[in-house]
């Protein structure tokens, strides 16, 4: 079993949906979680960071992270066509390593 | 200020050859990260260096080495490449060493092993 669990996708939502990402893990010390967003040919890009559990929002993205579940969510509300990328998952227990990733969830916002 | 550069973009090499990416992270970064993403593993973590030092290291085997340079350009090589070692390989700096600072992801190097 992966450390960080992440549903590959390919997820389709017509223009101006709610879109729900989810990530389970099975590591109780990670306390450090990350959204990424990859597009096709490029590096992944940081959109949320979040200490612990709770909400976080900025704009139109919502990070959301229940530890004691060990599930993260990264919302997008009113979706567009530029947020058709890869969505990755990031954590860390803050110690050793830097990250440890999810695979990614495609993502297609059709107009 | 100029993002993170990685050279080349594209590689194409033939098992049993060894094959070296650079890097080049965003002025004033210290700390270089290396990673391997491919479709069924995702991201995986190859090592990080800062301040030429290497701090942390993945589960990868040694062919796979690292350095880092004075002015925190780095470089990664792999030898005696396999098959399986066909990926994209992704660079990420930050200002410092630590779980809490911004990684910053250059565009990557595809690595296609034939």
């Amino acid at each position: 079993q992966k450390e960080v669990e992440q549903d590959p996708g390919p997820l389709s939502v017509p223009e101006g949906a709610i879109v729900s990402l989810n990530c389970t893990y099975s590591n109780s010390a990670f306390q450090y979680f990350m959204w990424y967003r990859q597009y096709s040919r490029k590096g992944p890009e940081l959109l949320m960071y979040t200490y612990s559990s709770g909400n976080k929002e900025d704009g139109r993205f919502t990070a959301q992270v229940d530890k004691s579940s060990k599930y993260i969510s990264l919302f997008i509300r009113d979706s567009q066509p530029s947020d058709s990328a890869t969505y990755l998952c990031a954590m860390s227990d803050g110690g050793t390593y830097k990250y440890i990733f999810g695979t990614g969830t495609r993502l297609k916002v059709l107009a | 200020k100029a993002g993170v550069t990685q050279t080349p973009r594209y590689l194409i090499k033939t098992r049993g050859q060894q094959v070296t990416l650079s890097c080049s992270p965003i002025s004033g970064h210290r700390s270089v990260s290396w990673y391997q993403q491919t479709p069924g593993q995702g991201l995986q973590f190859l090592f990080e260096y800062f301040s030429e030092t290497q701090r942390n290291k993945g589960n990868f085997p040694g062919r796979f080495s690292g350095r880092q340079f004075s002015n925190s350009r780095s470089e990664m090589n792999v030898s005696t490449l396999e098959l399986g070692d066909s990926a994209l390989y992704l660079c990420a700096s930050s200002l410092e060493s630590g779980y809490t600072d911004t990684q910053y992801f250059g565009p990557g190097t595809r690595l296609t092993v034939l």
